[in-house]
């Protein structure tokens, strides 16, 4: 079946340490995008690409990063500089452009040790 | 930039009811405008969506209905079930051009 998979679901990083979520899809779609989800709050756009080996900052980038090194995939890197990083992270991917539909996947969710 | 501000925040409704959310964006130049549903611990899935060369887009219970000149759109439910109990998003296009920008949602619960 075709879709984004995120991994792992469930992710503890501890005080000073880097951790990478994974997010792979087989949609053959151009863009990626990770997003951040806080309890009652709407998604916030991390980093975005449009094209191998090519992303953006998006509205919340510090204390992120991010490649773009395959198609299928777009890792997503939360830095020990990133102070509050305790949240529900989403992964996406669609055509080119803003006024694309984005499919979601299953998301991870990252707690402080 | 772009702000899209959904309402209400929460609505509980009995079965077989309407369920209305509304969205309102402010950049004239948006064009799309999606409709997202989440399951507690999902991602959110897109539901139904609308271009801007249209008014209403219905599929089976769910349309959504936009007005340009008011900017704003909204996500209607007819028939309300349970398992429409989820949180609702509504997005549209972000200043960049290539990305969306979300309403903070709608927790939509529906009673038997």
């Amino acid at each position: 079946d075709g879709g984004i998979t995120q991994s792992p679901k469930y992710l503890f990083r501890k005080e000073g340490q880097n951790v990478t979520l994974s997010c792979e899809q087989n949609l053959n779609h151009d863009a990626m995008y990770w997003y951040r989800q806080d309890p009652g709050q709407g998604l916030r756009l991390i980093y975005y690409s449009q094209i191998v080996n090519d992303f953006q900052k998006g509205d919340i980038a510090e204390g992120y990063s991010v490649s773009r090194e395959k198609k299928e995939s777009f890792p997503l890197t939360v830095t020990s500089a990133q102070k509050n990083p305790t949240a529900f992270y989403l992964c996406a991917s669609g055509g080119t452009g803003g006024n694309q539909p984005q499919h979601f996947g299953d998301g991870t969710r990252l707690s402080i040790l | 930039g772009e702000n899209v501000e959904q309402h209400p925040s929460t609505l509980s409704v009995q079965e077989g009811d309407s369920a209305v959310i509304k969205c309102t964006y402010s950049d004239s130049a948006s064009n799309y405008f999606p409709w997202y549903k989440q399951e507690l611990g999902k991602g959110p899935q897109l539901i139904i969506d609308i271009r801007s060369n249209v008014g209403e887009k219905k599929d089976q219970r769910i349309a959504v209905t936009l007005n340009k000149t008011a900017k704003h759109f909204s996500l209607h439910i007819t028939e309300t079930q349970p398992e429409d109990s989820a949180v609702y998003f509504c997005a549209a296009p972000g200043d960049s051009g290539y990305a969306l920008n979300f309403g903070k949602g709608t927790s939509l619960l529906v009673t038997p």
